[in-house]
């Protein structure tokens, strides 16, 4: 079984609408990150929580909201979609003091 | 803006032959350089990382050059193959804060 997972792994949905990505780690990590990914853009952090009580903006966190939920659950929301938010989406978790973080298979969303 | 920047944006090489992609930084407190191997459909996965201590180093045909006083870092691929083709991130991040600063990627393919 993965140790980073998400769901869904695809998602066709509407402008307006709101959206939940869900991650979910078997690691054991307390570190873990949403990043969206666009070409010629590399990977951007949308937010990050490095324990269930800390939840911080990263750089392009407008338009974003996230939960988490249990040390092994992470979600991101987008309230109100819209087509500029139409992107891949990771989960990412790491354990403090080590540089390596351990990616999910991603969500490829659009937003018509 | 970006804190790390990656060149090139695409890159094309036969089989056997070094691709070399290249990456710049600004901020001095970063301690922990790593590349990241992103296969289509799949999320990033750690490459080889090192750290500003050592100028270079080597993982089977992965080789990181570092160079600390000219804020540089790249990574050859030695005798590249087939499966080698990819896209290619490299990050930055001071452990201390525990965030990856990601390049724009380099897309890599390898020819027969």
């Amino acid at each position: 079984d993965a140790d980073v997972t998400q769901t869904p792994r695809n998602r066709i949905t509407k402008t307006g609408k709101r959206i939940m990505l869900e991650c979910s780690q078997t690691k054991g990590h307390d570190r873990m990150y949403w990043y969206r990914q666009d070409p010629g853009l590399g990977l951007r952090l949308i937010y990050y929580s490095f324990d269930v009580k800390d939840i911080n903006k990263g750089e392009i966190s407008d338009g974003y909201s996230v939960s988490r939920q249990a040390q092994a659950k992470f979600s991101l929301s987008l309230e109100s979609a819209i087509p500029n938010q139409t992107a891949l989406y990771f989960c990412a978790t790491s354990e403090f003091g080590y540089g390596e973080q351990f990616f999910g298979p991603g969500t490829r969303l659009t937003v018509l | 803006q970006q804190q790390v920047k990656q060149s090139p944006q695409s890159l094309i090489v036969q089989k056997g032959g070094i691709p070399i992609i290249n990456c710049a930084y600004e901020n001095t407190a970063f301690d922990y350089f790593p590349w990241y191997q992103q296969f289509p459909g799949k999320g990033p996965a750690l490459l080889i990382a090192i750290r500003p201590d050592v100028s270079e180093k080597k993982e089977g045909r992965f080789t990181i050059s570092f160079n600390k006083s000219a804020k540089q870092f790249s990574l050859h691929i030695m005798d590249s193959q087939p499966g080698d083709s990819a896209t290619y991130f490299c990050a930055a991040t001071d452990l201390s804060w525990g965030k990856l600063q990601f390049g724009a990627g380099t897309q890599v393919v390898v020819t027969p």
